[in-house]
């Protein structure tokens, strides 16, 4: 069966500091990968996907992921943190999109 | 298009009451899934359904619970009787075929007392 996990349940980080949060998925074939962000209060958005080819993916906000077949991992990244991306990040495997545990960003100022 | 639609945004009910919460996924996807949220276990797949038709409800509570998609624009998720421990936020969400990524709700904040 699919699975996937998020080692990190809390990270602090300093604004402007660089961030990774970390995924391992569990999958006989290649996956296909998510990244969503929930903000409080809010239902979750996509933030980038990953089917095939280019390992490196961009999403939104500025956000990109990595797919490393060889350590079963999507970690996500951004260069520099903004205060507006304290939120819960969740990492997904289809196909029946079960979700990891999540992982919560605070930033400091 | 208006995004997946879920009513209501907040309910309040009391122990052993009736509950049902209501979904619309956004037009012409194919797939339409339940999730409830907790601090204490997270973001849980109760139910999904392809083509209005349950596909794994393997994740479902228990019998109190219960899921109709009675046309391909309209899902319910019900809870009878109603318990303090159903508490909880519950998302809905849809996607079109193939592997593309999922559409969320705002979700339903459910508290029963």
């Amino acid at each position: 069966a699919q699975s996937v996990t998020q080692p990190d349940i809390h990270i602090t980080v300093s604004e402007g500091a660089s961030l990774e949060l970390r995924c391992n998925y569990s999958y006989g074939a290649t996956p296909y990968l998510f990244w969503y962000v929930q903000s409080p209060g809010q239902g979750l958005q996509l933030l980038l996907k990953y089917f095939s080819g280019d390992t490196l993916v961009q999403g939104i906000k500025g956000f990109e992921a990595e797919f490393k077949r060889s350590q079963s991992s999507f970690n996500l990244r951004k260069p520099s943190v903004h205060w507006s991306d304290a939120a819960e990040y969740f990492c997904a495997v289809a196909a029946d999109m079960r979700f990891g545990a999540g992982t919560r960003l605070t930033v400091k100022p | 298009d208006a995004g997946v639609i879920q009513s209501p945004r907040h309910e309040v009910t009391e122990m052993g009451q009736e509950v049902t919460l209501r979904c619309k996924p956004i037009s012409g996807h194919d797939y339409l899934f339940w999730y409830r949220q907790t601090m204490m276990r997270g973001l849980e797949l109760l139910i999904y359904f392809n083509n209005n038709v349950p596909i794994d409800d393997s994740g479902m509570p228990e019998d109190r619970f219960s899921a109709k998609m009675p046309n391909a624009s309209f899902s319910t998720l019900k809870i009878q009787p109603s318990e303090p421990r159903d508490s909880a936020v519950y998302f809905c969400a849809s996607k079109g075929q193939g592997a593309g990524e999922q559409f969320f709700g705002p979700g339903t904040r459910l508290t029963v007392l």
